[in-house]
């Protein structure tokens, strides 16, 4: 079945350092990647994606590239902000579901 | 996109009871996803819930332990019946908002359970 890998958390930078969150996974066919974000005491909301290889995804200055060949999705951020504190989730999509298969999560911890 | 509202946003039961949480959604949506959040782990579906029929359970996961409603299309209730300590987690409401692309889900802000 589907599965994607996140790294361990939690990851914690200070103020403006460059962040990466590795990501895997393992799907069937070709499946639609996102990355979902959850601050704290929030549900979780959608923070980008990418449909087809090679495609890039990118919001508020987080970008992640669509790697086929390394099946990897890995979320980056040139400088982060205390803000940005909070807990990133890897997903995926295949097959036509509507259901998303989600990473365990990677818990960012930002310090000014 | 679509907004939606989870109550309690947060509650302490004790052993043997029973939670009802109920999520609310500001528009007509076909599809309800009902999630579980255990703490350090990733999201599990429990069940989809769509309005006219029987929700449909993930494996792991039984009606009466988790009873749901979906009288209409903005609107669900999941019940977390016979509580025990390995009930505590956040459960998440979610829907795939009309308009929106396949895979991205809109989430309430959780109901954070804790059973003593």
């Amino acid at each position: 079945g589907d599965s994607v890998t996140q790294m361990e958390g939690p990851v914690t930078l200070s103020e403006e350092a460059f962040l990466t969150i590795n990501c895997t996974y393992t799907a069937t066919g070709y499946p639609s990647l996102f990355w979902y974000v959850q601050y704290p005491g929030e549900g979780l909301q959608l923070l980008l994606k990418a449909t087809k290889a090679d495609d890039k995804g990118s919001n508020k200055g987080f970008e992640a590239t669509y790697r086929k060949e390394t099946t990897s999705f890995h979320l980056e951020k040139g400088s982060v902000q205390v803000s940005d504190s909070a807990v990133y989730f890897c997903a995926l999509i295949s097959g036509g579901s509507y259901i998303p298969t989600f990473g365990r999560g990677t818990s960012l911890i930002v310090h000014p | 996109s679509a907004v939606i509202s989870q109550k309690p946003s947060r509650d302490i039961c004790q052993r043997g009871t029973s939670l009802t949480i109920q999520c609310q959604v500001d528009s007509q949506v076909t599809m309800m996803f009902w999630y579980r959040q255990q703490p350090g782990q990733s999201l599990t579906l429990i069940a989809t819930a769509n309005q006219g029929s029987e929700a449909t359970y993930e494996s792991g996961f039984v009606i009466d332990k988790f009873p749901i409603s979906r009288p209409n299309l903005t609107f669900s209730t999941l019940t977390v019946s016979n509580l025990s300590p390995e009930d505590s987690s956040i459960y998440l409401c979610s829907v795939v908002g009309s308009g929106g692309s396949t895979g991205e889900l809109f989430f309430g802000e959780g109901s954070r359970l804790t059973v003593l």
